[in-house]
């Protein structure tokens, strides 16, 4: 049974860097295919793909924020960690975990329950 | 890359079909076979109903169904239920290897 959660602070100041972690349990991340990336979503507004970590390390960025992400495995923990940097009120989202099983072609199958950050001074 | 575009409100009565579209270009939708459709309750976390434009995963109603011509992807929801409202959203990968979602779609039962 594949589960994700996602952790962090709830509330970080504008300029700031956010660190997320999401960890996992059911699948693991050496295996073949296998990927875990982020997704975020504004109160009230569409889902925003950011990133995403492959099993053989591919690393891809959403092309808006790309110089402010990183995206980075912990294969022994079974966690991945989401850093962004220069924190915005306008990146108020809830934040979630995705497992994608495609292996390159972005196929979210399962999901984290998601974690809210909101960004004010 | 720009969000492709659902429209903002879908409604339908109960046991009628309704259908959903996702409108990119020949750089996302229109170029691979990489659509997938989820369903988000509010307050709850999106689920995968639709991948790779009309594949369901196990565990998925038969009442959902997708395809797709040229830059436009569909999801049609037949046999509409009342548990069936909620926001739908279409995602694609897309031509520089990143993947871009839809604008999402409120789907009411009458």
């Amino acid at each position: 049974q594949i589960t994700l959660k996602e952790s962090g602070p709830t509330l970080v100041k504008p300029t700031q860097t956010l660190t997320l972690t999401c960890t996992f349990s059911g699948f693991l991340l050496s295996t073949s295919g296998v990927g875990v990336g982020w997704i975020r979503q504004p109160p009230g507004k569409a889902l925003e793909w950011l990133a995403l970590i492959y099993w053989n390390d591919d690393k891809r960025y959403s092309p808006s924020l790309k110089r402010r992400l990183t995206v980075t495995k912990d294969t022994s923990k079974n966690q991945v960690v989401l850093t962004m940097t220069n924190m915005d009120p306008v990146d108020t989202a809830t934040y979630y975990c995705v497992h994608d099983i495609s292996g390159w072609y972005y196929l979210f199958d399962y999901w984290g329950q998601g974690t809210l950050v909101s960004v004010s001074s | 890359q720009s969000a492709l575009t659902q429209p903002a409100s879908v409604s339908g009565s109960p046991g009628q079909s309704i259908t959903i579209s996702c409108t990119g270009t020949s750089s996302d939708v229109g170029g691979y076979n990489y659509v997938s459709w989820f369903q988000q309750h509010p307050g709850k976390a999106p689920k995968l109903m639709i991948h790779d434009v009309s594949n369901r995963p196990s565990g998925v109603s038969n009442r959902f169904s997708g395809s797709k011509s040229g830059n436009t992807a569909s999801l049609t929801i037949s046999g509409l239920q009342a548990e069936d409202e909620a926001d739908y959203y279409c995602s694609s990968y897309t031509r520089s290897s990143a993947c871009v979602f839809g604008t999402g779609t409120k789907v009411t039962v009458l």
